[in-house]
C-alpha cells in the first residue's frame, strides 16, 4: 500500500520561502500524480496545484502562480512544493495528496499526514 | 467565496438521512467534470467517499452515495451515525479557472 510521508513543521518569518517534502513509500513518486491542498484555521480545503512527473506537466491554482513551484525527485519518489513570499494568510497545514489516476481532475485518494506551516514574525 | 457551493451546515439524528448539495457551473460540473467527495475530520488528513461521482473507495460504507445531475452534485448519507460528524467537501475542475476547485466544505452534525 503506498504511503505518502511528509517533512515537518515549519515557522517562518515573513517574506521568506518554505519547502515541504512528500515521500511516497510502495512505489516512486515519478510514476504518480500529485496534487498540493492547504487548509488554513477556520477555512475550508484550497488547491494549489498539481505535478504528473511521468508526463511531465506541472498545474497550478491562479490564486499561486508565480509563488510555488511543485518539482519532483525520481531517485527518491519525493515530491516538494516550495511557497515563497510568505505572509500570515500562509499559515495553513499543507497536504500532499496522491491522484487516483494521471490528471489534475482526478480524485485524491492517498494523502500524506499533512504539514504545519506557521508564518509570524 | 468558492466555485463549487455548499451548505455551511447539515443536521441529523441518528438513523436519518442527510443530502449534502454541490452546486456548481457550465464551466465545472456542467461540463462534465467528475466530482469527488471527502470526509475531513480535525486533525486528520481528508478521506476520498465518492470518486467519480457515485464509486465508493474499497472500505467506504455503502451508507454513503454520491450523484450528479446538471451543473451540481449530492452525497446522500443514510443511516446516520455519530462517527459521521465531520466537515464534507466536494471537489470538481472548472476549465475556465483551468484548476481544480473545491467546495466551501459542510460540518454535518449528529443531533
Amino acid at each position: 500500500q503506498v504511503q505518502l510521508v511528509q517533512s515537518g513543521a515549519e515557522v517562518k518569518k515573513p517574506g521568506s520561502s518554505v519547502k515541504v517534502s512528500c515521500k511516497a513509500s510502495g512505489g516512486t513518486a515519478s510514476r504518480y500524480a500529485i496534487s498540493w491542498v492547504r487548509q488554513a484555521r477556520g477555512h475550508g480545503l484550497e488547491w494549489m496545484g498539481g505535478i504528473i512527473p511521468i508526463f511531465d506537466t506541472i498545474d497550478y491554482a491562479q490564486k499561486f502562480k508565480g509563488r510555488v513551484t511543485l518539482t519532483a525527485d525520481e531517485s527518491t519518489s519525493t515530491a516538494y512544493m516550495e511557497l515563497s513570499s510568505l505572509r500570515s494568510e500562509d499559515t495553513a497545514v499543507y497536504y500532499c495528496a496522491k491522484i487516483l489516476d494521471l490528471s489534475h481532475e482526478g480524485a485524491l485518494h492517498i494523502w500524506g499526514q499533512g504539514t504545519m506551516v506557521t508564518v509570524s514574525s | 467565496q468558492s466555485v463549487l457551493t455548499q451548505p455551511p451546515s447539515v443536521s441529523g439524528a441518528p438513523g436519518q438521512r442527510v443530502t449534502i448539495s454541490c452546486a456548481g457551473s457550465s464551466s465545472s460540473i456542467g461540463a462534465g467534470y467528475d466530482v469527488h467527495w471527502y470526509q475531513h475530520l480535525p486533525g486528520t488528513a481528508p478521506k476520498l467517499l465518492i470518486y467519480g461521482n457515485n464509486i465508493r473507495p474499497s472500505g467506504v460504507p455503502d451508507r454513503f452515495s454520491g450523484s450528479k445531475s446538471g451543473t451540481s452534485a449530492s452525497l446522500v448519507i443514510t443511516g446516520l451515525q455519530a462517527e459521521d460528524e465531520a466537515d464534507y467537501y466536494c471537489q470538481s475542475y472548472d476549465r475556465s479557472l483551468s484548476g481544480v476547485v473545491f467546495g466551501g466544505g459542510t460540518i454535518l452534525t449528529v443531533l
